[in-house]
């Protein structure tokens, strides 16, 4: 079976701070893509990153950098010098590998509060 | 990237009715997904909806209660019907673009529907 946990339900933090928020997922497949979507309060997911599992190289991208660790199965995200804007809640997804009618299977959230 | 428009963004029911909700999208597309995400919850998958066949549900979910359309390659509409207030939750289209299990899933706006 499919699992993602966030365990951190909410986060606040003061503005230009560092933030990591923590995934972690369970598949009993080899081969997998994790995601990261931001939802804003407008509602819309915004696509993050993908990362395939054979790739765990850890990506940055501007302030965002993610940490993919696959012997302890995490894919965690850090914010750097957070900002105002960064407040959303956001999700970590897994998806199996199969083609096809194949859905996301999202974590619970955490919603970050970046306070100026 | 895809872009998806969802109408309506958000609307108050009575209970007893039924809401279609329209999905549009900027270019032709052969997977369309809906998922609904309850107050505070994450986002779980309705259905997954390819054009010239049925939909097929997931668990919990059936065809009377969410009955889905999708008439062509860049549209669909999904149905609540006979609503509750159970029913009051965001519910989002979602849109595959690029190959297999590791394609990009782009997500429209959603629909923030309230059943009084």
């Amino acid at each position: 079976a499919q699992k993602v946990t966030q365990a951190q339900t909410e986060i606040s933090v003061v503005e230009k701070e560092d933030v990591t928020l923590d995934c972690v997922y369970e598949t009993r497949d080899t081969t997998y893509y994790l995601f990261w979507y931001k939802q804003p309060p407008s509602g819309e997911l915004v696509f993050l990153i993908r990362r395939n599992s054979f790739d765990e190289q850890n990506e940055i991208s501007g302030r965002y950098s993610w940490n993919f660790q696959k012997s302890t199965s995490s894919f965690n995200f850090t914010i750097t010098a957070s900002q105002v804007v960064d407040s959303a809640v956001y999700f970590c997804a897994l998806r199996p590998p199969h083609s096809g009618n194949t859905p996301l299977v999202f974590g619970k959230g955490t919603r970050l509060s970046v306070i100026a | 990237s895809a872009v998806i428009s969802q109408k309506p963004s958000r609307d108050i029911c009575q209970r007893g009715t039924s809401l279609t909700i329209q999905c549009q999208v900027d270019s032709q597309v052969t997977m369309m997904f809906w998922y609904r995400q309850q107050p505070g919850q994450s986002l779980t998958l309705i259905a997954t909806a390819n054009q010239g066949s049925e939909a097929t549900y997931e668990s919990g979910f059936v065809i009377d209660k969410f009955p889905i359309s999708r008439p062509n390659l860049t549209f669909s509409t999904l149905t609540v019907s006979n609503m509750s207030p159970e029913d009051s939750s965001i519910y989002l289209c979602s849109v595959e673009k690029g190959r297999g299990a590791g394609g990009e899933l782009f997500f429209g706006e959603g629909s923030r529907l309230t059943v009084l």
